[in-house]
């Protein structure tokens, strides 16, 4: 059974930081890594998409690495603003077994000014 | 070009009752899960319909159903509800069914509240 595991829970920083989400799982058969944004109460909004064929992904200030054998992805978020407040979730793809994602507990992140 | 749209956003219930939720999928998208988000459990896979057959299923009671119309919506329904139903519902879409699986794209969730 795949476990997804996120480490830290929460964290907070000052604006303008780099910082470094962490996202470990216990099962390398996975098709792909997705890395989400969730601001209270609303739904999910999709930040990037890693196949694992892949080793990185990049968006603006956002960029996801994905090692398929040793089970990590790291989502990097570079000058932190305020608004990148919000709890990030990163969840896992199966291979070959439809779009069934298995997610980690997320991360917490506030940006202070 | 219009996102998930997830109706209702916000329902109240009585424990005993039954709910219907419903997800409209992205143009053109024709699988559609669902999940369920707690604070304790956090998010949990419910169920996954691809031209409408299930073709997932997750670790959940009998009482949580779903299915899936010609034109890619979807409907879960849950029967005989108890506090612990009691999350925020979201619905995902995306362009293909099993095996492969793709980017995935939610909606704002619905939130049930049993009391």
């Amino acid at each position: 059974k795949q476990e997804v595991t996120q480490i830290p829970a929460a964290l907070s920083v000052p604006e303008g930081e780099n910082l470094v989400l962490n996202c470990s799982f216990t099962d390398s058969a996975i098709y792909n890594l997705q890395w989400f944004r969730q601001d209270p109460g609303k739904g999910l909004t999709s930040l990037l998409l890693i196949q694992s064929s892949q080793r990185e992904q990049t968006s603006g200030r956002l960029n996801a690495s994905l090692d398929k054998s040793s089970g990590r992805s790291t989502l990097y978020i570079a000058a932190s603003q305020p608004g990148d407040s919000a709890t990030y979730l990163c969840a896992v793809g199966p291979y070959n077994a439809g779009n069934m994602l298995t997610f980690g507990g997320g991360t917490r992140l506030m940006v202070k000014p | 070009k219009a996102g998930v749209t997830q109706t209702p956003r916000y329902l109240i219930k009585t424990r005993g009752q039954q709910v219907t939720l419903s997800c409209s999928p992205i143009s053109g998208h024709r699988s559609v899960s669902w999940y369920q988000q707690t604070p304790g459990q956090g998010l949990q896979f419910l169920f996954e319909y691809f031209s409408e057959t299930q073709r997932n299923k997750g670790n959940f009671p009998g009482r949580f159903s779903g299915r899936q119309f010609s034109n890619s919506r979807s409907e879960m329904n849950v029967s005989t509800l108890e506090l612990g139903d009691s999350a925020l519902y979201l619905c995902a879409s995306s362009t293909m069914g099993h095996p492969k699986n793709t980017e995935a794209f939610f909606g704002q969730g619905t939130r049930l509240t049993v009391v």
